[in-house]
């Protein structure tokens, strides 16, 4: 079946603009995680919603960032007044959700890699 | 501070060789593991997990081992195939917390030369 799909791929912003990230997780994995990966570091996590709700958002590094889930599928990350400290590949993953507080592997989008001029 | 490191930034095998790939943790709170494996322009795609009842996880050519005494796994991976030069990243969450984000390190390029 189709695996986690990002878009755009590629986005070029200048700073200040406001930019949204779109997420399309495989198809009935309730759990959508976004992550951020700047270049020589691993992903680092930014938020995740179980359904529509964000069960953790403890990774948005400020108010700037925002993200919604508002029918439990499609997510988007939303930034505004971006910066060029912003600059980085975003991936969104996606899992089920198991029962009895067991952890399944996250499948992860190809990415979309943000700049900002 | 790091919770998860991967001390060795890259590594070279020759093809048929084996590779081991490093990883230690902190936070003694994570009791579940993953390897993924990045291929430039993509998404990290999930390779091997392992959970901390167990010492060793083995799927084909690659073996997942844990040692909790000393917050530390390895990714074996035998023979070594050329195909799996990529950029390997060691992964950890809590279990008992259900679905949690993943913690990772920064990573280990692999190179297989034939």
């Amino acid at each position: 079946g189709a695996g986690v799909s990002q878009t755009p791929s590629n986005k070029v912003t200048e700073k200040g603009k406001y930019v949204e990230l779109r997420c399309d997780p495989i198809s009935g994995h309730t759990a959508l995680y976004w992550y951020r990966q700047s270049l020589g570091q691993g992903p680092e996590f930014l938020i995740y919603f179980q359904g529509t709700g964000a069960a953790d958002d403890s990774g948005l590094p400020n108010d700037r960032f925002f993200a919604v889930r508002p029918e439990g599928s499609v997510s988007t990350l939303k930034i505004q007044r971006t910066e060029r400290g912003d600059s980085a590949v975003y991936l969104c993953a996606s899992s089920l959700t198991p029962p009895g507080g067991l952890a399944y592997e996250q499948y992860f989008g190809p990415g979309t890699r943000l700049t900002v001029t | 501070d790091q919770q998860v490191k991967q001390n060795s930034p890259s590594l070279s095998v020759q093809e048929g060789r084996i590779s081991i790939l490093n990883c230690d943790y902190t936070n003694s709170m994570f009791d579940y593991f993953l390897w993924y494996k990045k291929y430039p322009a993509e998404g990290p795609t999930f390779l091997i997990s392992i959970s901390s009842i167990k010492d060793k996880n083995e799927d084909g050519r690659f073996t997942v081992f844990l040692n909790k005494s000393a917050k530390h796994l390895s990714l074996h991976i035998v023979p070594s195939q050329p195909g799996d030069s990529a950029v390997y990243f060691c992964a950890a969450s809590g279990i008992n917390s259900g679905n949690t984000p993943l913690v990772f390190g920064k990573g280990t390029r692999l190179s297989v030369i034939a």
